[in-house]
């Protein structure tokens, strides 16, 4: 089955510094990585996602880059704002069967003000 | 958009009681919905895939016969948490599957079940 790898489990920056969070997967099957932001208490919630077909996507202050070769994908944030503190978990699944996704262990960010 | 409605978001219950969670996809119909798990500052754990109109299929260590699952329409499934003990206390989370081109799920916002 797949197996992802999430790193670091924490990242501490300063607002207006960069995060970045990097994730590898194993089954070469994987075709659909998502990224999803926790807040505390809160459920997941979709933030950007990237297919297969292509290597990198943008929106605003976030953006996910993916080398098929290596197997891993990437997220970054630029000019962090303290309400981008929470739990981030990157995933990745098949598509065309169910949405099953394999979830990293999370990496926890925190921005100082 | 797609919304997931979970209800309730925070329960406690008596140990031996029984604890109904609520998954609702509110704008799109989700034949399979999905229940994960996730204990404090851990990844989710799937419990369990729900299918609309059939049983649900239940990860390896999932005991069915304690986490009832009913996934009635085609925008409702339910989580029954039977005779729950304190070591039940968790986040139980669901999550909707929205089918299209790009087949994409969504999350509810999670049950917060205490178990005293």
């Amino acid at each position: 089955g797949e197996n992802v790898e999430q790193h670091p489990s924490t990242l501490s920056v300063q607002e207006g510094d960069s995060a970045v969070i990097k994730c590898t997967y194993s089954d070469s099957a994987s075709n659909y990585f998502p990224w999803y932001k926790q807040e505390l208490g809160k459920g997941p919630q979709l933030i950007i996602d990237i297919r297969s077909n292509v290597g990198e996507k943008k929106d605003q202050r976030i953006a996910v880059t993916l080398n098929k070769t290596a197997k891993h994908f990437s997220l970054h944030i630029t000019e962090t704002q303290p309400e981008d503190s929470a739990v981030y978990f990157c995933a990745a699944t098949a598509s065309g069967g169910s949405y099953i996704p394999t979830f990293g262990r999370g990496t926890s960010l925190i921005v100082h003000p | 958009g797609a919304v997931v409605s979970q209800h309730p978001s925070w329960v406690i219950c008596k140990s031996g009681t029984s604890v109904k969670i609520e998954c609702r996809s509110l704008d799109f119909q989700a034949t399979t919905m999905f229940w994960y798990r996730q204990f404090p500052k851990q990844s989710l754990m799937l419990m369990a895939t729900s299918n609309e109109g059939s049983k649900a299929t239940y990860e390896q260590g999932v005991e069915k016969d304690k986490f009832l699952i009913n996934h009635a329409s085609l925008t409702l499934s339910t989580l029954t948490v039977t005779s729950a003990h304190p070591e039940d206390s968790s986040f139980y989370i669901c999550s909707a599957e929205k089918s299209g081109v790009n087949t994409e799920a969504f999350f509810g916002q999670g049950t917060r079940l205490t178990v005293v």
